[in-house]
Order: C-alpha cells, then sequence, then structure tokens
C-alpha cells in the first residue's frame, strides 16, 4: 500500500503474555519511530531507526519493550510480561530520509490497540 | 526536556467561525515545528510544518505561525467546518534529537 501499515490493528493480550507489532513503513523511507500513545494523550516517544540501525531507543519504557528492523524495512516492536500499563496506541512513523535532514514529512501508520486484562 | 502544551484542551464551535488553536513549548532550541490532524482510531496525518527560521505557515484555510523566543505557536483555522472535527497536536523537534515531542492535543468540534 501507499502509507505506513501497522498490524494486528487490534489486541487484547492477558497479562504476563508476550506480543508482537508489526510495522510496514513506506517503501524506501529510512527512518522509522515507533510511539506510544495513551488515552487522552499525545504520542510518546519509544525508538528510532535509521534503516536497520536503532540509533536511539531512549524512550523505552522498561527492558521488556524491545524494537527491531533486521533488513531496514519492516520492524517489530515487542513486549514481553505485558502489564496493564502498557496498554495504549502503539503508532509507527516514517520518513524519507535521516534525522541530519531538516523538514521531511512524516507519515504515522493508524496505530496497533493493545489492551492488557 | 522538552515540555508542550496545547490551549485549550477541548474546544467547540459553530460551522463557519474562524478559530485559535494554541501550542506552548519551554525549548526554544528547535529545529522545526508540527501541526497534525488526528481523527477517532486514526494515525496523524500532517497538516503544516514550520522550519525554525520561518513565522508561519499556509495551506489552504489553515495558518500556522511560529514565535520560536516566546515558545508559542498558533493554528488559525478559518470558515471552520465539520469535517475539521478532530484532535490537533502541536509537535516539535528540537535540535539534535531524532524524535518529536507531542502535546496533549485540541479536541475541535465543530456543529453543523
Amino acid at each position: 500500500g501507499a502509507g505506513v501499515s501497522q498490524s494486528p490493528r487490534y489486541k487484547v493480550a492477558k497479562r504476563g503474555q508476550d506480543v508482537a507489532l508489526r510495522c510496514d513503513p513506506i517503501s524506501g523511507h529510512v527512518s522509522l519511530f515507533w510511539y506510544q500513545q495513551a488515552l487522552g494523550q499525545g504520542p510518546e516517544f519509544l525508538t528510532y531507526f535509521q534503516n536497520e540501525a536503532q540509533l536511539d531507543k531512549s524512550g523505552l519504557p522498561s527492558d521488556r519493550f524491545f524494537a527491531e528492523r533486521p533488513e531496514g524495512s519492516v520492524s517489530t516492536l515487542k513486549i514481553q510480561r505485558t502489564q496493564q500499563e502498557d496498554s495504549a496506541v502503539y503508532l509507527c512513523a516514517s520518513s524519507l530520509v535521516g534525522r541530519e535532514k531538516s523538514g521531511n514529512t512524516i507519515y504515522f501508520g493508524e496505530g496497533s490497540w493493545l489492551t492488557v486484562v | 526536556k522538552q515540555e508542550v502544551t496545547q490551549i485549550p484542551a477541548a474546544l467547540s464551535v459553530p460551522e463557519g467561525e474562524n478559530l485559535v488553536l494554541n501550542c506552548s513549548f519551554t525549548d526554544s532550541a528547535i529545529y522545526n515545528l508540527q501541526w497534525f490532524r488526528q481523527d477517532p482510531g486514526k494515525g496523524l496525518t500532517s497538516l503544516l510544518l514550520i522550519q525554525s527560521s520561518q513565522r508561519e505557515q499556509t495551506s489552504g484555510r489553515l495558518n500556522a505561525s511560529l514565535d520560536k523566543s516566546s515558545g508559542r505557536s498558533t493554528l488559525y483555522i478559518a470558515a471552520s467546518q465539520p469535517g475539521d472535527s478532530a484532535t490537533y497536536l502541536c509537535a516539535v523537534r528540537v535540535s539534535g534529537a531524532n524524535n518529536l515531542f507531542f502535546g496533549t492535543g485540541t479536541r475541535l468540534t465543530v456543529i453543523p
């Protein structure tokens, strides 16, 4: 497709279960971001990839969160031993050029809605 | 850490009215500022991007201004329409950083 695609769109996980969220960025986009958006809040940064390199993971809330982009295209965000506070929308975004370039448009996916019960 | 605040949190206006949404940020060393729109259950759509060296950007009925020194931006929507109903998010990119810092948004309802 033409946009950023995320799957699953909705996920209900039991507390303690592991989940994996997938992001297909726009073809050819170098930069890929993951954000977490709690209900009624703005998105908060989790991690950033430039091609396959994870250049910034400062926003990951704990070591239960892990992200990868092994071939520089599709990315997976994995959450181990999910807890109720992990319930949120996880947004993936991509842009064409790397961080050195200002002004390039960032495109967001529709998000993966995670509910931990 | 950059803090972004948006006022008001919610706004309801009759169709046809002009309106202003406000955004303030604490660290003026920004790379750029963007305004996004988010519809319920959807991702974010970029509306306008203002570089740190610019004062304003316009797209159709939308006009965004930036006063970097005072840490403020406004989004002006002219002749509002029911289709403008959505949450509007302001986000800044700090110089040297990869990510965007978002405000909590303004939920706009335009009443027909």
